[in-house]
This record gives structure tokens, C-alpha cells and sequence, in this order.
């Protein structure tokens, strides 16, 4: 159990595009999801906290109108890259806690490596 | 500011040896602690999670909190080159926020 997916597993695209991802849990329900970005050798960084219902809560230093976040479901978030530029090439990971009682575990997903030229 | 740290490594064992990384933490109110795996190019995998001072055991793995300490660590025994890894170790306060460390560097060597 506690399987999260993701889509697309890459993804190139233009400057100046728009880029969408899912982040699904797919055996449970979760009302709270991550999204977090990952350059290379570095660790994870939190770039927000989905909430099913209402708006994401973003880190510091997080554009919220470059990173547009939807969780229109108890399994479905989505990240989108507004104007992306090549500064936005990294490896984006989403996670997701079950709705279970007694369990803050987050579980994550494969990632999305977007390439942006 | 939260802060977790680990050693980058690399840390380098022999095949069958015990490996042993180490995590310390600054927020005292800490309630919840994690060790992920990654694989180079994947996400974080769950190894352990551990709350309470003391031991945990599972499998190969041991994980160790020493709240007072505030100092979190992980044993791998009989170690396999398919240990090799990035391993995360991340803390988690009141929110449901993770604090992830830089993470440690294993290589076993067959």
C-alpha cells in the first residue's frame, strides 16, 4: 500500500511554456500533498503544501504565481510551471500522507525530471 | 531556522561490514523522525521511521533516537553493494512539514 504516482516521468519543453504534473495517490486518500524540487547533489526542498479544498500554503522565496497548485481531490494534486526558463530544469517530487489515524508518514512519488530549453 | 545535519561522505564499507550514519537536529520540539533511501535519479524510498528514544529494529536496519542528544542514527548490518545509496535522514515537528538533511553518501564495496 501507499503507492503515490506520477505524470509524466520527464518532460522537455520550450522557454516560455507551461508544464503540468500529476501527483496521484493511487491506494489511499490524502489531504495533504508536497511538492518539492531537487537540483542535482542537493537535497530535497519543500516548495509547498497542498491542501485538498483550499489553497497551497508555499515555502519562502517560492513564486505561487510561477508554481500553481491545484488538489482538487482527496488522490489528485497538480503542479504547474508557469513561463518556464532553464533555471527551472530539476527533479520534482511530490509526496503524500495517508488518512489513516496515527500514521505522519509521507510517501513519495517516482518524480518528474523537466528540462526545459 | 530548522536545521538537520548529516555527513555528506561518501562513507565507504565493505561488503557484509555494519554501516553507520548519523543525523543531528535543532528544533528540540522534533516528534517525528525518518530515514529515506535514494537511488541516483529516484525518489526518496522509506527505510525506517522512529519516534521514541531508543532502538528500532527492522530487517538489517536499526534506527536510533537519542531525543536528549537530539541525534538520530541508522545501522545497517551485513551490508550489500545494493545498499549503495544517498541516505536521508528528515525530521518532522508539529507540522507535517519534513526537515531533510543533505543526506549521506554509502558505497559498499563488493
Amino acid at each position: 500500500g501507499a503507492v503515490v504516482s506520477q505524470h509524466p516521468s520527464w518532460v522537455i519543453c520550450k522557454s516560455g511554456t507551461s508544464v503540468k504534473i500529476e501527483c496521484r495517490s493511487l491506494d489511499f486518500q490524502a489531504t495533504t500533498m508536497f511538492w518539492y524540487r531537487q537540483f542535482p547533489k542537493q537535497s530535497l526542498m519543500l516548495m509547498a503544501t497542498s491542501n485538498e479544498g483550499s489553497k497551497a500554503t508555499y515555502e519562502q522565496g517560492v513564486e505561487k504565481d510561477k508554481f500553481l497548485i491545484n488538489h482538487a481531490s482527496l488522490t489528485l494534486s497538480t503542479l504547474t510551471v508557469t513561463s518556464a526558463h532553464p533555471e527551472d530544469s530539476s527533479f520534482y517530487i511530490c509526496s503524500a500522507t495517508p488518512l489513516r489515524e496515527g500514521t505522519d508518514t509521507q510517501y513519495f512519488g517516482p518524480g518528474t525530471r523537466l528540462t526545459v530549453l | 531556522q530548522k536545521e538537520v545535519e548529516q555527513n555528506s561522505g561518501p562513507l565507504s564499507v565493505p561488503e557484509g561490514a555494519i554501516a553507520s550514519l548519523n543525523c543531528t537536529y535543532s528544533d528540540r520540539g522534533s516528534q517525528s523522525f525518518f530515514w529515506y533511501r535514494q537511488y541516483s535519479g529516484k525518489s526518496p524510498e522509506l527505510i525506517m521511521s522512529i519516534y521514541s528514544n531508543g532502538d528500532k529494529e527492522d530487517g538489517r536496519f536499526t534506527a536510533q533516537l537519542n531525543k536528549a542528544s537530539q541525534y538520530v542514527s541508522l545501522l545497517i548490518r551485513d551490508s550489500q553493494p545494493s545498499d549503495s545509496a544517498t541516505y536521508l535522514c528528515a525530521v518532522q515537528g508539529g507540522s507535517e512539514k519534513l526537515v531533510f538533511g543533505k543526506g549521506t553518501k554509502l558505497t559498499v564495496n563488493p
